[in-house]
């Protein structure tokens, strides 16, 4: 069993959808990430979250410790949302903090 | 303020030769992450280097090696080449422990 899980592994949807991607984990964490990454590969990072919510533009994370589960909100979506939403875990007690990813979820938002 | 800067962008390899990828770190980063992400998968985390170390490391063989050097920057290196090493190598960069900027990667081939 991997241990960041992401669901769901593909998903399309019409613009102006409200969209939701969840993660979940199954060790204890120093932080959970949420990553962009379009295609030909480059990463950008969108939250660092180690409790709680986050919000930028349309973009709202929110994590709950006791449960190991986190979730990437996106409101009033744009074709321009199309990537790759990837999980990613700092693994808690490790010392160093290299990340552990879930596989992603790819989402295309139609016009 | 250049972010994390990668080189070369693509490379192909012959199976059984040696490769070098280079990676600069965010200006105030000290912390530097590789992680290999084969087609369709989730990034796979390498090792990552802190004060010139290698701190932690994921379950790669000898066959990938690093260095970092006083400014930060940092080199992988994989040795005898193999068709399974054909992959995107990305560079993160952080600062101790924190936030992570990613390259846009290196892709490598090995044919």
């Amino acid at each position: 069993k991997n241990e960041v899980e992401q669901s769901p592994q593909n998903l399309t949807a019409q613009e102006g959808e409200f969209i939701t991607i969840n993660c979940s984990y199954s060790v204890g964490i120093s932080a959970l990430h949420w990553l962009q990454q379009h295609p030909g590969g480059g990463i950008v990072s969108l939250f660092m979250l180690s409790s709680g919510k986050k919000k930028h533009g349309r973009l709202i994370a929110t994590i709950n410790i006791q449960e190991k589960h986190s979730s990437l909100h996106i409101t009033a979506s744009h074709p321009r949302d199309s990537a790759v939403y990837i999980c990613a875990v700092g693994i808690r007690g490790g010392g160093a903090d290299g990340l552990t990813f879930g596989k992603g979820t790819h989402l295309i938002i139609q016009p | 303020d250049a972010g994390v800067t990668q080189s070369p962008t693509h490379l192909i390899k012959t199976r059984g030769q040696q490769v070098t990828l280079r990676c600069s770190p965010k200006s105030g980063h000290d912390t530097v992450s590789w992680y290999q992400q084969a087609l369709g998968q989730g990034p796979q985390f390498i090792f990552q280097y802190y004060e010139e170390e290698e701190r932690q490391r994921g379950n790669f063989p000898d066959r990938f090696s690093g260095h970092q050097f006083p400014n930060y920057s940092s080199e992988l290196n994989v040795n005898a080449l193999l068709l399974g090493d054909s992959a995107l190598y990305l560079c993160a960069s952080s600062r101790t422990i924190g936030g992570y900027t990613f390259g846009s990667g290196t892709r490598l081939t090995v044919v």
